[in-house]
């Protein structure tokens, strides 16, 4: 496809269970970018990765919270030990290099933590 | 810190104009964005300021005032199918490349 693409859309995950959610974005864009959104909220920066280097993980929330591009394509943002709290839509973006005015979204996946 | 203002809902009638507005206090300033989201799908861009002044783009325009920290996005003509929630988003000039969103505002289109 044309655009970023993300899997699963849903996911129902039980209090402590662990979660990945997949992100592959547009075919040679070297920026990545995960976001949360909490319902009714503007999304969240969690990191950034420039090729496979991460970048910039200052939004993580905490040290449940890991993602990674080993091959500069496709990430994957894994949540150990899900909480209630984790429940939000996780946006994955990416963009061209340096110059690219907007990154462009993915649909997001939808966590709900019961 | 990074602080975005804008408000949470508008309501206006099929045909007609509306501005929302977005205030912003950031650790400096490298560009303005705002997008349109639907419920339920992802965010999709309208326009870019890094400049002061008008950006016009058929029936959406959005004006940056950089001393003001101020920005807004005009909706002209009005659809129904322009009910959505508006986001304003800023990126800093730290060489941080994260967008720094405010909480969205809801737009209602009536008949």
């Amino acid at each position: 496809g044309a655009g970023v693409s993300q899997s699963p859309r849903y996911k129902v995950a039980k209090r402590g269970q662990d979660v990945a959610l997949r992100c592959d974005p547009i075919s040679g864009h070297v920026s990545l970018f995960w976001y949360q959104q909490a319902l009714g909220q503007g999304p969240e920066f969690l990191t950034y990765f420039q090729n496979e280097a991460q970048l910039d993980k200052s939004g993580l929330p905490s040290d449940r919270f890991f993602a990674e591009r080993p091959e500069g394509s496709v990430s994957t943002l894994k949540i150990q030990r899900t909480q209630q709290e984790d429940s939000a839509v996780y946006l994955c973006a990416s963009s061209l290099e340096e110059g690219t005015r907007s990154p462009y979204f993915g649909p997001g996946t939808r966590l709900t933590v019961t | 810190g990074q602080n975005i203002d804008q408000p949470t809902e508008m309501t206006a009638t099929e045909g007609a104009i509306v501005q929302i507005n977005c205030t912003y206090q950031t650790s400096g300033f490298n560009g303005l964005f705002w997008y349109q989201q639907h419920a339920g799908e992802a965010p999709t861009f309208l326009s870019y300021n890094v400049l002061d002044g008008l950006e016009e783009k058929g029936r959406f325009s959005s004006f940056l005032s950089r001393s003001k920290g101020y920005s807004y996005l005009l909706l002209k003509e009005l659809q129904m199918k322009d009910s959505a929630s508006y986001l304003c988003a800023v990126r800093d000039d730290t060489g941080r490349r994260a967008l720094t969103f405010g909480s969205g505002t809801r737009l209602q289109v009536q008949p």
